[in-house]
């Protein structure tokens, strides 16, 4: 069973560009949440998809907006990009709302906005 | 506002001696608790949780996690550390009443076990 799987690992790109980043959750999990991790520190807290919709939202500004499929992957897209968007973003999948499970993470995608 | 503090940046301890990491978190309602580790170049991974019950926690690895009430206190544990346990390590809290339950992590302790 594979667990949570990101794409792509490592990504370069120039401010002002958009970029997406896709994850898929593990098997059952229909839950998705999306959190950036700067260097050093933990991570943070972007959005979270269930039943194709944001359920929950971090403050991070309307540039970083997702998508769920109904196949419960999601996408992570960010526009116009900044220095400061450069970090390792995570993905996180678990079972539905009310189950007190943790989440299984992704290994995570790299972003270096040069 | 739920948030968590850790307040040791690096840990150091020698190979076969105990080990504490410290985590203090602080939620408006009953907290859920978990300790997450991320080895180099890799994504986080699962080490255990406190939910409800028994205060004492055991997870991967031979690690376990004492929850405190009153000082409001989640450290993780292992009697013998191995050089293999070098890595950073999270510990991040869920509000029960938090319908969207996402995590609020510390800002993560690195660990080194020296041989």
């Amino acid at each position: 069973d594979a667990g949570v799987t990101q794409s792509p690992t490592h990504l370069i790109k120039t401010r002002g560009q958009q970029v997406t980043l896709r994850c898929s959750p593990k098997s059952g999990h229909d839950t998705v949440s999306w959190y950036q991790q700067a260097l050093g520190q933990g991570p943070q807290f972007i959005f979270q998809y269930y039943e194709e919709e944001e359920r929950q939202r971090g403050n991070f500004p309307d540039r970083f907006s997702g998508h769920q499929f109904p196949n419960y992957s999601s996408e992570l897209n960010v526009n116009a990009l900044l220095l400061g968007d450069s970090a390792l973003y995570l993905c996180a999948s678990s079972f539905p709302v009310g189950m007190n499970t943790e989440a299984f993470f992704g290994q995570g995608t790299r972003l270096t906005v040069v | 506002a739920q948030s968590v503090a850790q307040p040791e940046d690096q840990v150091n301890v020698a190979e076969g001696n105990p080990l504490t990491v410290k985590c203090t978190y602080s939620v408006s309602g009953n907290p859920y608790l978990f300790w997450y580790v991320q080895y180099p170049n890799r994504g986080l991974q699962f080490l255990l949780k406190y939910i409800t019950g028994d205060n004492l926690v055991k997870g991967s690895y031979g690690f376990e996690a004492e929850f405190n009430k009153s000082q409001t206190s989640f450290h993780l544990k292992k009697p013998s550390a191995l050089v293999s346990d070098s890595a950073l390590y999270f510990c991040a809290v869920r509000d029960m009443r938090d319908y969207g339950q996402n995590f609020v992590f510390g800002p993560g302790t690195r660990l080194s076990v020296l041989p």
